[in-house]
Parts: structure tokens; sequence; C-alpha cells
């Protein structure tokens, strides 16, 4: 069964600088990856996806995240944190399931703090 | 579009009492997923549907636990009798079964309370 491990429950960075959310992964196979995001009250938000391919990901609001398949790491990366990314991070990893769908796992999840 | 629709955003309730939560997938999408999100276990998913038909409900917690879809547009998670530790956030996303059936987009989410 797939996995996912976010190392760092809270982080607090300043506004202007860069931020890097790890993420670890256990699957036999090549898998697929994700990162959402969770504001306050709210439901999540798919940032960006890994399936195949380049393994340097482009997502929405400036994310970043890069495939190390070496590592079984898909860690999340920002080079310039506004106040608005303050929220909860979720790393996760897809593999089939029952009936051939795909199972997404998702991680315990990374609290972010902007401070000015 | 409007997304994920949920209702009711908050319910509390005495132990004992049913509960049903309710969920409106994004139109065309064919995969229906319930999650319970906790501060303890994180996002668990319990059930998920394709084509209104129940796939994988291993993550039910037990039977007091129990969810329908009778049709595209609609599915419901009831629980009967709850209890404080039913007590999270309940979370319906949809997705387009195929290439890309693992993009789930996620409802606001029902925050439950039983006291």
């Amino acid at each position: 069964a797939q996995s996912v491990t976010q190392p760092d429950i809270h982080i607090t960075v300043s506004e202007g600088a860069s931020l890097e959310l790890r993420c670890n992964y256990s699957y036999g196979a090549t898998p697929y990856l994700f990162w959402y995001v969770q504001s306050p009250g709210q439901g999540l938000q798919l940032l960006l996806k890994y399936f195949s391919g380049d393994t340097l990901v482009q997502g929405i609001k400036g994310f970043e995240a890069e495939f190390k398949r070496s590592q079984s790491s898909f860690n999340l990366r920002k080079p310039s944190v506004h106040w608005s990314d303050a929220a909860e991070y979720f790393c996760a990893v897809g593999a089939r399931g029952t009936g051939g769908y795909q199972k997404v796992t998702f991680g315990i999840g990374t609290k972010l703090q902007v401070i000015p | 579009d409007a997304g994920v629709i949920q209702s009711p955003r908050h319910e509390v309730t005495e132990m004992g009492q049913e509960v049903t939560l309710r969920c409106k997938p994004i139109s065309g999408h064919n995969s229906l997923f319930w999650y319970r999100q906790t501060m303890m276990r994180g996002l668990e998913l319990l059930i998920y549907f394709n084509n209104n038909v129940p796939i994988d409900d291993s993550g039910m917690p037990e039977d007091r636990f129990s969810a329908k879809m009778p049709n595209a547009s609609f599915s419901t998670l009831k629980i009967q009798p709850s209890e404080p530790r039913d007590s999270a956030v309940y979370f319906c996303a949809s997705s387009l079964r195929g290439q890309f059936d693992y993009e789930q987009y996620f409802g606001p989410g029902t925050r439950l309370t039983v006291t």
C-alpha cells in the first residue's frame, strides 16, 4: 500500500522568503503525485500534479515541485512567499485501488504560517 | 461551474441522533468520493462511487455509516446513530473517471459536531 510522509507539521516563513515543503512517498511503482492546498474553512484545491515526463512540475499560484525518484521525494517550492499563501498543504500519492480507480492517499499536512 | 456543493456547512447534533450529509458533484463528473478529516487521522477516504455505484467502501468505519448515490448529481452520507467520535469535517470530492480520474475537486466540507 502507498503512503505519504510530511515531516513538518508546522512551518513559519517571512513574507518574501523562499519556501520548501517536504514530502516523501512510499509506493512500489511509478507514483502519481499531487500537492493540494487547504485554506481555513475551505476544501482542498489542487496545486499541481506529476504523472510522468519532466520531473519539475509547475503549478498554480507560483508553486513548483520536483519529483526525485532516488529520494522518493516530491518537495513543493515557491521562490517568494506571499501572506495569502498561509494555509495547510497536503502531499498525496495515487495508486490503483479496488475497481481500478486512482485511490489517493494524503499526507498529514503541513501548516504554513507567513509572518510580515 | 459552481463546483462541488455540500450541505449543511455546519451540523451540531446530540449523540444518538441521525445525521445526513449531502453532496452535489460537478456536472459531468462520474466519480464521487467521501472523505473524513480529523486532527488525529488526517484525511481518510470513506467511500468511492463510480457511475453511481459504490466501488470501494473499505474506509467506512462501521455499520453506523452508510452512503448512497441515487443519481449522478446527488449523494448522501448518513450516520445513525451518531457518536461524539464522529465529530470531524466531512468532504465530498468528484472527478471525471478516465485519464484524469485522480484529479479530484473538493467541496467546502461539512463540520460535524456530535455532543
